[in-house]
Parts: C-alpha cells; sequence; structure tokens
C-alpha cells in the first residue's frame, strides 16, 4: 500500500482535460514539494513535473501541476493518445525519512 | 547529453546475492545523487535509497537495511547498488535515477528474476 494516494485508473478522449489526484499527509505532501512522473509502457519514468508545478524542458505545456495543503493534482489538457502512460506523483516523507511515491494511475485514451 | 546506463538483466536463487551497476555520462558525476527505486511485475515505484559519488554517502530506505549495500567507482563514473538474501518477492526491474530534489534522467532498468 502507497503512502500517497491516487487513483488507480483515469481516462478521457482526445482533447479532453484531465486530472489526476494525489493525497498525502503533513508528513510529506503538506511539507515538500511533488514531482511527477509519466512511465510509457515498457520504459524507465520520466521526470513530467517537478516542485509542484514545473516543467522540465522538453515536456509539453499541456501538463501542468499544482499543490494545496496535503494534496496534489496533474492537469493534462489537449489529451493525445501518446499520453497513454502510468502516472506517478512522489515527494519526500518526514516520518519515513524516504522519498515516496502514489500507486500510480494508469490513464487511458479512449 | 546525461545517460545512466544499466547492467543487464539477472536470474538469482533465493538467497543470493545481485550487484546492479549505473554507469553515468554526460555531466559530473560527483556533482548529483543516485538513487535506486524498483517496480515489481505490473506494480508501481519503490524508492531504496541514494547515495552520493562525491563523498560516499548513503541512505536507506528501513525496509532494505541490512540487505542492501550502494557503492560507488569514481574512476569509472559507476555506481552499484547490492541487494542480498533475495526473495521471490525482490523480483523486479531496478532503475537507477539521478538527483536530489527530483530525479531527472533514469537508466533503462535492469531486471532481476529470483527463482528456483
Amino acid at each position: 500500500q502507497s503512502v500517497l494516494t491516487q487513483p488507480p485508473s483515469a481516462s478521457g478522449t482526445p482533447g479532453q482535460r484531465v486530472t489526476i489526484s494525489c493525497s498525502g499527509s503533513s508528513s510529506d505532501i503538506g511539507t515538500y514539494p511533488v514531482n511527477w512522473y509519466q512511465q510509457l509502457p515498457g520504459t524507465a519514468p520520466n521526470l513530467l513535473i517537478y516542485s509542484n508545478n514545473q516543467r522540465p524542458s522538453g515536456v509539453s505545456d499541456r501538463f501542468s501541476g499544482s499543490k494545496s495543503g496535503t494534496s496534489a493534482s496533474l492537469a493534462i489538457s489537449g489529451l493525445q493518445s501518446e499520453d497513454e502512460a502510468d502516472y506517478y506523483c512522489a515527494t519526500r516523507n518526514d516520518s519515513l525519512n524516504t522519498w515516496v511515491f502514489g500507486g500510480g494511475t494508469k490513464l487511458t485514451v479512449l | 547529453q546525461v545517460q545512466l546506463v544499466q547492467s543487464g538483466a539477472e536470474v538469482k536463487k533465493p538467497g543470493a546475492s545481485v550487484k546492479v551497476s549505473c554507469k553515468a555520462s554526460g555531466y559530473t558525476f560527483t556533482r548529483y545523487d543516485i538513487n535506486w527505486v524498483r517496480q515489481a511485475p505490473g506494480q508501481g515505484l519503490e524508492w531504496m535509497g541514494w547515495m552520493s559519488p562525491n563523498t560516499g554517502k548513503t541512505v536507506y530506505a528501513q525496509k532494505f537495511q541490512g540487505r542492501v549495500t550502494m557503492t560507488r567507482d569514481t574512476s569509472i563514473t559507476t555506481v552499484h547498488m547490492e541487494l542480498s538474501s533475495l526473495r521471490s518477492d525482490d523480483t523486479a526491474v531496478y532503475y537507477c535515477a539521478r538527483g536530489s530534489y527530483y530525479f531527472d534522467s533514469w537508466g533503462q532498468g535492469a531486471l532481476v528474476t529470483v527463482s528456483s
């Protein structure tokens, strides 16, 4: 069972906007910035959003992140078929003194 | 460009040890921490620990303390992760990932299969 809670699945049609939530506690999201990773099928994870809402160079501006209190969200606008992937939130946890991940959300483009 | 290239797949028997390597290139090796993250088949990501290639300092997740050892060889810009007393539930893809505040570059992963 993951420390951070994500919905196991999400879906949308091309062009739609979808959001993926990530819920934590005061020991993790409430204290530290949140990062998001995209994992395409059969590949290593890739950094998508860092420090709550920053996009690395090369990441489309269709991806955006936000954080409020002990929760964070990833939004994907203008959904495309190539966005089908697993998405993970991650941050540090004070109590466990570790990095913690959400369980992952499998995004399906219908 | 930044690259982390890992060693190949391994098959081990229960109780054995495995050592996975991660060779860094394209940046100053000692400036960035290296983390290890594993992913069991069909499961999510699990952080195992990190090492500072500069100082050699390591921090391990409590779950793996006593079984995991991370080392580095600065002469060949390589970090190693050794996991001992392997069990079937250690079967996973093991990734190295660069960074302290976020993981901005990942290795391709190394599948470790534990089976009798």
